[in-house]
């Protein structure tokens, strides 16, 4: 069966610290991974996707960036956080063809910055 | 590209029923629908596909219409676990996926 998996759980962070996050799948092969972030009470927001290694499509203009060093593993990342980077960050990877379009989400991190 | 819910909240009592809609400005290959409970991740209830649709569970289902690129989710009998927030989730004709605004559901005994 697959499997996905976020960490940490929950993080708190100074603004202008560094950041990285770190997600992977098991059990199947070649997904599209996706980065969503979540501000409190507020809808999801897609950050970047990506169809294979190395490939990765930013959804919005911000001081994140998103890596796929391996076909299975999901890294966002930044340099300097900001308090408006704070938020429920979720991981979900869905297979690349088939019939299933279904996305399966991890269990999130919960990012506050300070 | 972000479809758009409406309403934005409601508030049921138990065996009440709810309508939640979802409308997107492109053309759409699927519709998907989740619910997110409070501090947790978005779960999938169904997904409605182009040229057809798919009804997920028994007192929850929705429809999608293709040329008006909107869906609809259709609770009926609501049930206290049915509180939560709804997204709804589209795939574009290019593959993008969007979540949609969210709608807060409550229902009250």
């Amino acid at each position: 069966s697959q499997t996905i998996h976020q960490w940490p759980a929950t993080l708190v962070q100074p603004v202008g610290s560094p950041l990285s996050l770190e997600c992977t799948v098991e059990g199947t092969s070649n997904p599209n991974l996706y980065w969503y972030r979540q501000a409190a009470g507020r809808g999801l927001q897609l950050l970047f996707y990506s169809v294979g290694i190395g490939q990765i499509s930013s959804e919005v203009p911000q001081n994140l960036s998103a890596s796929r060093p391996q076909d299975r593993q999901f890294i966002l990342s930044s340099k300097k956080l900001l308090l408006s980077d704070s938020g429920f960050y979720l991981c979900a990877w869905r297979y690349r063809q088939g019939a299933n379009p279904e996305q399966y989400f991890g269990p999130g991190t919960r990012l506050t910055v300070t | 590209q972000q479809p758009v819910q409406s309403p934005q909240a409601v508030i049921l009592r138990e065996g009440e029923d709810a309508v939640i809609n979802c409308s997107s400005s492109k053309a759409l290959y699927s519709v998907h629908w989740y619910r997110q409970k409070h501090g947790e991740a978005p779960v999938f209830l169904m997904i409605l596909l182009k040229g057809g649709e798919q009804k997920g569970h028994e007192k929850i289902s929705a429809s999608f219409n293709e040329k008006k690129q909107q869906s609809s989710l259709y609770l009926t009998a609501s049930q206290l676990s049915y509180s939560g927030t709804y997204f709804c989730g589209t795939e574009n004709l290019a593959a993008q996926f969007y979540f949609g605004t969210g709608t807060s559901l409550t229902v009250i005994p």
